[in-house]
């Protein structure tokens, strides 16, 4: 089973240019989430998707940042115009759940992330 | 003040010794508790999970929580160069962990 899976890699923009990140998650997770880490600090929450629904948006930084989950299935987000600060590496999760009492269906499973470096 | 707090190190242990990590929290709602391990350019990949209280062991890896205190462990026995990695704690209040608040990670080498 192919796990989560993100494009690109790496990205290297520079400030004011648009930049789109893909995640695919595992195959009948509904749950998709987008997380951020900046250099030195802690793995910070973006946002949460339930199929195709924005769960919670709490964490997004502002309008520059924009997701999408057409269909229920792949994910993007969008920054535009990318900003110095929002150099770091996006990771995206996803989950089957929520069940509970089953642990398995609530665990997130990450991506290898995108490192995205803004000049 | 970080809901969530973890010394990053680094911490450099020789091959076969027991490592010790550890988390302190401030926010008392947190039931589910756990550990991610994350080797460099990879993602992190869930190594233990625990509710509430107590310990939980699974192999060379023991996990504890101790709610009273709102900190967490993880204890790695004979520690191998393959344990050579980042640790993340994380932590959230319900079981469907929508809202997981993670540290900032420790690294980790041993060396053979």
């Amino acid at each position: 089973e192919a796990g989560v899976t993100q494009f690109p890699s790496h990205s290297v923009i520079e400030k004011g240019q648009t930049v789109t990140l893909r995640c695919d998650p595992i195959s009948g997770h509904d749950n998709l989430y987008w997380y951020r880490r900046v250099m030195g600090k802690e793995i910070k929450f973006l946002l949460h998707f339930v199929k195709e629904s924005k769960q919670d948006e709490s964490g997004m930084p502002n309008n520059r940042f924009l997701a999408e989950r057409t269909g229920g299935t792949y994910s993007t987000l969008k920054v535009q115009p990318a900003e110095l600060e929002d150099s770091g590496v996006y990771f995206c999760a996803s989950s089957q759940g929520p069940a509970s009492g089953a642990i398995a269906k609530n665990i997130q499973y990450f991506g290898a992330g995108t490192r995205l470096s803004v000049l | 003040q970080k809901e969530v707090e973890q010394d990053p190190g680094p911490l450099s242990v020789p091959e076969g010794a027991i490592v010790s990590l550890n988390c302190t929290y401030s926010n008392s709602a947190f039931q589910y508790f756990m550990w991610y391990r994350q080797y460099s350019r990879k993602g992190p990949e869930l190594l233990m999970y625990t509710y509430s209280s107590g310990n939980k062991e699974d192999g060379r890896f023991t996990a504890q929580v101790d709610k009273s205190s709102k900190y967490i462990s993880l204890f790695i026995r004979d520690s191998q160069p393959s344990d050579s990695a980042t640790y993340l704690c994380a932590m959230s209040r319900g079981y469907n962990n929508n809202d997981m608040r993670f540290g900032a990670g420790t690294r980790l080498t041993v060396k053979p």
